[in-house]
């Protein structure tokens, strides 16, 4: 079992959708979780920290966090197709001092 | 805030020669920076781990004495890529982490090598 394990996709969406997209981890004692958004050919970006269990909200993105089931989602609300990108779910897995990242998701957003 | 640079943005190399990339953190002081490397359309893949005054750690099956890694102050991380070939063409990431928070990482834009 990988560690930080993410649906690789494509995961497609019509523009004004909802995008989902899902992370399950295996180190139940991780306390710290983000999100990335890579673009083709260009470096990951931060979007979004959660740390507490529940939801947190920025803008069109919402983090969700369960880890009672070990499990943290990325929702985007009306998604857009600048939105188009592969999303890397990250976590702090046991005593390591870097994050360990997903494989990533990749979303189209179709105009 | 939490910006991070890196230079060259692009290099094209000949074989056996060497090539160094630079990282900096640009507003904070980054005790810890990381190198990643992401061959096309595959995920990140930390090659090592460097704190500031002390040795890199390396992730297993990347080799050391290749890729030399120096972190001699808190906003400058350099990768040497020693007598490099064309299999070692990638994007190389580094990215850093503050003082403040323990786990964030910010990424530089990245470096992209050609070995011909």
């Amino acid at each position: 079992q990988k560690e930080v394990e993410q649906n690789s996709g494509p995961l497609s969406v019509p523009e004004g959708a909802i995008a989902s997209l899902n992370c399950t981890y295996s180190d139940r004692g991780s306390q710290s979780f983000f999100w990335y958004r890579q673009y083709s050919g260009k470096s990951p970006e931060l979007i979004m920290s959660i740390y507490s269990n529940g939801d947190k909200e920025d803008g069109r993105f919402t983090a969700q966090l369960n880890k009672a089931s070990q499990y943290v989602s990325l929702l985007i609300r009306d998604s857009q197709p600048s939105d188009s990108a592969t999303y890397l779910c990250a976590v702090n897995i046991g005593s390591a001092r870097q994050l360990t990242f997903g494989s990533g998701t990749q979303l189209t957003v179709l105009p | 805030g939490a910006v991070v640079s890196q230079h060259p943005s692009w290099v094209i190399c000949k074989s056996g020669t060497s090539v160094k990339i630079e990282c900096r953190s640009l507003d904070f002081q980054a005790t810890t920076m990381f190198w990643y490397r992401q061959f096309p359309k595959q995920s990140l893949m930390l090659m090592a781990t460097s704190n500031e005054g002390s040795k890199a750690t390396y992730e297993q099956g990347v080799e050391k004495d290749k890729f030399l890694i120096n972190h001699a102050s808190l906003t400058l991380s350099t990768l040497t890529v020693t007598s490099a070939h064309p299999e070692d063409s990638s994007f190389y990431i580094c990215s850093a982490r503050g003082t403040l928070n323990s786990y964030e990482q910010y990424f530089g834009p990245g470096t992209r090598l050609t070995v011909t």
